[in-house]
């Protein structure tokens, strides 16, 4: 079982859409999650950064953490067609030197005007 | 701030050659992983480096190799090229400030070097 796993999509929406983008993680260890956005022939750009269960807010986007059952969530609200990439989640293992980032495959996003 | 850059931006190279790849950090940051992307695979861990000390090193055969100089600049070496190291390699920096809890994991990469093997 990979330690971070997500649904690739691709995923289609209509612009103002509220888009719901998902990872489940196995290593109980993890305790930091991230997402990034990934612009085709880009690097990828950190998005949200979150400790801890619960909710984190910037603008358009949320964070989500549930530790109970390891699941990550990214929402965005009102969808632009600038949101159209792929998002990827990772986690970083935790502590002292053992430092590397964990990703999912990503989710491709289209956004539709 | 100036972000994390890496050159050359595109390579193409025939099978049993070697390529040097090179990224420069964010300023202040002393923490640089690389990572391997494709299709397939998605993005995999490579290595990490922080003070020119190689800390972690991902599940990748000896032809890959890496180094970090003394003001974090980062090189990554691939010898005797093979078609399957055909790949977005990415670099990215970090702080990684050990002590400061939230926010001092976080990774910023730069564009990439996309390597073409022929």
């Amino acid at each position: 079982q990979k330690e971070v796993e997500q649904d690739p999509g691709p995923l289609s929406v209509p612009e103002g859409a509220i888009v719901s983008l998902n990872c489940t993680y196995s290593n109980s260890a993890f305790q930091y999650f991230m997402w990034y956005r990934q612009y085709s022939r880009k690097g990828p750009e950190l998005l949200m950064y979150t400790y801890s269960s619960g909710n984190k807010e910037d603008g358009r986007f949320t964070a989500q953490v549930d530790k109970s059952s390891k699941y990550i969530s990214l929402f965005i609200r009102d969808s632009q067609p600038s949101d159209s990439a792929t998002y990827l989640c990772a986690s970083p293992n935790s502590g002292g030197s053992n430092y590397k980032l964990t990703f999912g495959k990503g989710t491709l996003l289209t956004v539709n005007p | 701030k100036a972000g994390v850059t890496q050159t050359p931006r595109y390579l193409i190279k025939t099978r049993g050659q070697q390529v040097t790849l090179s990224c420069s950090p964010i300023s202040g940051h002393r923490s640089v992983s690389w990572y391997q992307q494709t299709p397939g695979q998605g993005l995999q861990f490579l290595f990490e480096y922080f003070s020119e000390t190689q800390r972690n090193k991902g599940n990748f055969p000896g032809r890959f190799s890496g180094r970090q100089f003394s003001n974090s600049r980062s090189e990554m070496n691939v010898s005797t090229l093979e078609l399957g190291d055909s790949a977005l390699y990415l670099c990215a920096s970090s702080l990684f400030l050990v002590a400061a809890g939230v926010g001092s994991y976080e990774q910023y990469f730069g564009p990439g070097t996309r390597l073409t093997v022929t």
